[in-house]
């Protein structure tokens, strides 16, 4: 098992929607977890850290924690076609000796 | 403009060169990461560095070493190059070491590797 897993698309969602983008990940004991967006081509851009369980919103962006069902998710609303980029999930797993571990990411598409 | 600078944007080496690859970031940052992108793979750690002085080994860090002579800059060599270090290679920094609860990594714009 993958210590940080998700679904690596395409995930393909009209302009204007929500997009919910999933992350589970096999430390429970995982404190710290971000969200990455990544064009083609481009470095990672962090766009949304989480510490605590619950949702965190950040203009279209809301991350939400659940550690007891370990995972983490972002939706993303009134999609954009600017929108369309891999994410990546990051969880610092004590497993890794506090190192953080990235998910092998999701690509999203947004359709006009 | 504050951040992280690496060079050179992309290079083609042949098998058995030396290569280093450059990292500087401005933003006084502690730590400083390397990771290496592969398709499939994600990014995988290979070598940091929790303060000037100071370095330590990631998942993948077998034919690559690295220094840290002060803080803003953080090179990574590859003694002697082989065709499966072909990847793109980005260095990130973090104000707090890794292990801390609050460590949010900021990216370079990372370099492409190619070993013939």
């Amino acid at each position: 098992q993958k210590e940080v897993e998700q679904n690596s698309g395409p995930l393909s969602v009209p302009e204007g929607a929500i997009a919910s983008l999933n992350c589970t990940y096999s430390d429970r004991v995982s404190q710290s977890f971000f969200w990455y967006r990544q064009y083609s081509g481009k470095s990672p851009e962090l766009i949304m850290s989480i510490y605590s369980n619950g949702d965190k919103e950040d203009g279209r962006f809301t991350a939400q924690l659940n550690k007891a069902s370990q995972y983490v998710s972002l939706l993303i609303r009134d999609s954009q076609p600017s929108d369309s980029a891999t994410y990546l999930c990051a969880v610092m797993s004590t497993s890794s000796a506090s190192k953080i571990i990235f998910g092998s990411g999701t690509r999203l598409s947004i359709r006009p | 403009i504050a951040g992280i600078t690496q060079a050179p944007t992309s290079q083609i080496l042949a098998a058995g060169r030396r290569m280093t690859l450059r990292c500087t970031q401005d933003m006084r940052h502690n730590a400083m990461y390397w990771y290496r992108q592969d398709l499939g793979l994600g990014l995988r750690l290979i070598h940091y560095s929790n303060t000037a002085g100071t370095t330590g080994k990631g998942e993948v860090p077998d034919g690559y070493s690295v220094s840290r002579a002060n803080t803003d800059d953080f090179p990574l060599t590859l003694a002697s190059a082989v065709p499966s270090q072909t990847s793109v290679y980005f260095c990130a920094s973090s104000e707090r070491a890794s292990g801390f609860l609050y460590n949010e990594q900021f990216f370079g714009p990372g370099t492409r590797l190619t070993v013939l």
